[in-house]
């Protein structure tokens, strides 16, 4: 069964602080790999999305890692800012299908003054 | 221009009624998802339509939930005999094409209440 594994589950941090989020699926075979972040409310807006080829890919402050070899993937965050509390869902989409996604439970991240 | 919207943002409804939520995808887009998300769970795969083919329901989880996407634009999600079990965030999503690293751009979901 395709299955997404996210920790922590929840993570205080300082502003200004850097913070990593883990993620490792069991998806098979492997099409692609997103973070989602998710405000309260409002549904999931994409940070990265990486294929198989791509063991690296930025967005301003946010940096996703793949390692798809061990199926694992981490989400890291530089400088934090209160805005940054939200949500961090990793999706990972199997080939074929349409692009039916499997998604984490999320890591519920709160910056703190 | 407009992203996916969905109304309406909030349902409550009695056990045993019928529901109807609506979603209106990005304008050109071809592929339109239909996700469920349970407080504590992660989001779940309910049903997509690509353009003109025949929908993949096979996530759908029981005979009391249907959905359908006219002239390849809008679509509704009926969930009949609502049961509490069903209370959850329906949220939609469209993307230019399906299949590969096409980005789903979701909407703001329909919070769906069974008292």
């Amino acid at each position: 069964k395709n299955q997404v594994e996210q920790s922590p589950q929840s993570l205080i941090i300082l502003e200004g602080k850097n913070c990593t989020l883990q993620c490792n699926y069991t998806v098979s075979p492997f099409s692609n790999l997103r973070w989602y972040k998710q405000d309260t409310g409002r549904g999931p807006v994409s940070l990265t999305i990486m294929t198989f080829s791509e063991n690296t890919k930025s967005n301003g402050r946010y940096t996703a890692t793949l390692d798809a070899d061990t199926k694992q993937s981490s989400l890291h965050i530089t400088a934090s800012q209160l805005s940054d509390s939200a949500s961090y869902i990793c999706v990972v989409s199997a080939k074929g299908g349409g692009n039916k996604l499997t998604f984490g439970t999320g890591t519920q991240l709160k910056v703190e003054l | 221009g407009a992203g996916v919207s969905q109304s309406p943002s909030n349902k409550v409804t009695e056990k045993g009624k019928d529901v109807e939520l609506r979603c209106d995808p990005i304008s050109g887009h071809t592929a339109l998802y239909w996700y469920r998300q349970s407080l504590g769970q992660g989001l779940e795969f309910l049903i997509y339509f690509q353009g003109n083919s025949a929908p993949d329901k096979s996530g759908l989880p029981s005979d009391r939930f249907s959905a359908e996407r006219t002239g390849g634009s809008v679509s509704t999600l009926t969930i009949q005999r609502t049961q509490q079990e069903d209370s959850a965030v329906y949220l939609c999503a469209s993307s230019l094409l399906a299949g590969g690293p096409n980005e789903q751009f979701f909407g703001p979901g329909t919070r769906l209440t069974v008292l």
